[in-house]
């Protein structure tokens, strides 16, 4: 079956403006897990959602990021007034439960000029 | 707090040469424990997870690692490396009260020389 999608693949945009990121997990996958990967931070765990709801968000790094999900399937990640330090890979992972092999899209690359 | 150390940042071997990937994690609990491949370009990739029960766990690609709680160690192993081995290793750690929070190490960077 298909995996875990997420678009655009790639995306550049100027200092300040805001993005949205995408991610269609794999059906049937309840759980869904946004992670950043950058050249100083390694790799980070954002937001993880459970269903609709997001139990834990601590991984947002500042209050420019929010994140939801929609029918317990797609979510979005947003980044308003984004800087310099967001360049990254973003990554969305889903799990069929808690407990299970998280499974891994290809990421976006987000680049802030 | 959770952590997760792979001390070798870029490994360089020959093809036909065995493998050896360090990990060392701290966590107060048992542990679910995780290495996953990363080719250029690539999402990530689960090689192989430990829960609980035997502490050697065979994956996918013919890699293996074994878990030692005495040494908080979770290394991966091949016998015999092929050139498509050449990617990024990453060792993980997650939460076994909850939902798989993964923590991730640094990564180790591995060459296949032919």
């Amino acid at each position: 079956g298909a995996g875990v999608s997420q678009s655009p693949s790639n995306k550049v945009t100027e200092k300040g403006k805001d993005v949205e990121l995408r991610c269609d997990p794999i059906s049937g996958h309840t759980a869904l897990y946004w992670y950043r990967q950058s050249l100083g931070q390694g790799l980070e765990f954002l937001i993880y959602f459970q269903g609709n709801s997001a139990p834990d968000k601590s991984g947002l790094p500042s209050d420019r990021f929010s994140a939801e999900r929609t029918g317990g399937s797609v979510s979005t990640l947003t980044i308003q007034r984004t800087q310099q330090e967001d360049s990254a890979v973003y990554l969305c992972a889903s799990s069929r439960r808690m407990t299970n092999e998280q499974f891994f899209g290809p990421g976006t690359r987000l680049t802030v000029l | 707090a959770q952590s997760v150390t792979q001390p070798d940042i870029h490994i360089t071997v020959s093809e036909g040469a065995s493998l050896e990937l360090r990990c060392n994690y701290s966590y107060g609990a048992t542990p679910y424990l995780f290495w996953y491949v990363q080719s250029p370009g690539q999402g990530l990739q689960l090689l192989l997870k430990y829960f609980s029960g035997d502490t050697l766990v065979q994956g996918i690609k013919g890699f293996e690692a074994e878990f030692k709680r005495s040494q908080s160690s979770f290394n991966l192993r091949k016998p015999s490396v092929h050139w498509s081995d050449a990617a990024e290793y990453f060792c993980a750690v997650a939460s076994s009260g909850g939902y798989n929070k993964l923590i991730f190490g640094a990564g180790t960077r591995l060459a296949v020389h032919p």
